[in-house]
């Protein structure tokens, strides 16, 4: 069985930039999360999607930060425009019962 | 806020058992206790979970205590492929916005020869 695929793995800008990553889940899953990890903390979670819809995105900053998932499978967040604190590892996970993990993507802001 | 308490680091010989606890005091009665691991530069990797009884699958076996305010997960026979840091996370049964995992910052494991 395919995991979860994140692209890109590694990801630099400058501040100001704009930057987009793309998920595509487990085939079936029909929730989708997005996890920020800034170094040495745990992850926490951004957004949640169940199929196309937004179940949580309490966690998001939505004056710089935009995610969707359009027909429910692949997802895609974008940040825009980025600062140097957004520099962490972009997690996307999706689940029936638990919860499967990408490698993410580690962006780094200078 | 994390709902759990662990040690920020533990060390462990190659070859004998890692006993890695926490502590989950006000964890309520539809809470499930979850263990999940992350490897240096890899996403979190599902462990085991438990509710009331003991739970054993091929990675490791999962204590809970009676009153169930503390766990311990057990890996039987450390390798140096088990150095990561393994995260506690208390979550309840249902799903929709319950379903979120929130991490910690759960207890760098290092195996040594």
């Amino acid at each position: 069985e395919a995991g979860v695929a994140q692209s890109p793995r590694y990801k630099i800008i400058e501040k100001r930039q704009s930057v987009a990553f793309w998920c595509n889940p487990i085939s079936g899953h029909a929730t989708l999360y997005w996890y920020q990890q800034i170094l040495g903390q745990g992850p926490k979670l951004l957004i949640q999607f169940q199929n196309n819809g937004v179940v949580d995105d309490s966690q998001l900053p939505k004056d710089r930060f935009s995610a969707e998932r359009l027909k429910g499978v692949d997802s895609t967040l974008k940040i825009q425009p980025a600062k140097l604190e957004d520099s962490a590892v972009y997690l996307c996970a999706s689940s029936q019962t638990k919860q499967y993990f990408g490698p993410g993507t580690r962006l780094t802001v200078t | 806020d994390a709902k759990t308490t662990q040690p920020p680091s533990m060390d462990c010989a190659e070859g004998r058992a890692a006993n890695l606890p926490c502590n989950h005091s006000t964890i309520s009665g539809n809470e499930y206790v979850y263990w999940y691991r992350q490897i240096h530069s890899q996403g979190p990797q599902y462990i085991i979970h438990g509710l009331k009884n003991n739970e054993t699958n091929e990675m490791a076996s999962l204590i809970i205590t009676e009153d169930r305010k503390s766990s311990t997960l057990i890996l039987p026979h450390a390798t140096l492929r088990d150095t990561a840091v393994y995260y506690c996370i208390v979550r309840p049964t249902n799903t929709g916005t319950a379903s979120k995992l929130t991490f910690g910052t759960g207890t760098r494991l290092q195996v040594t020869l």
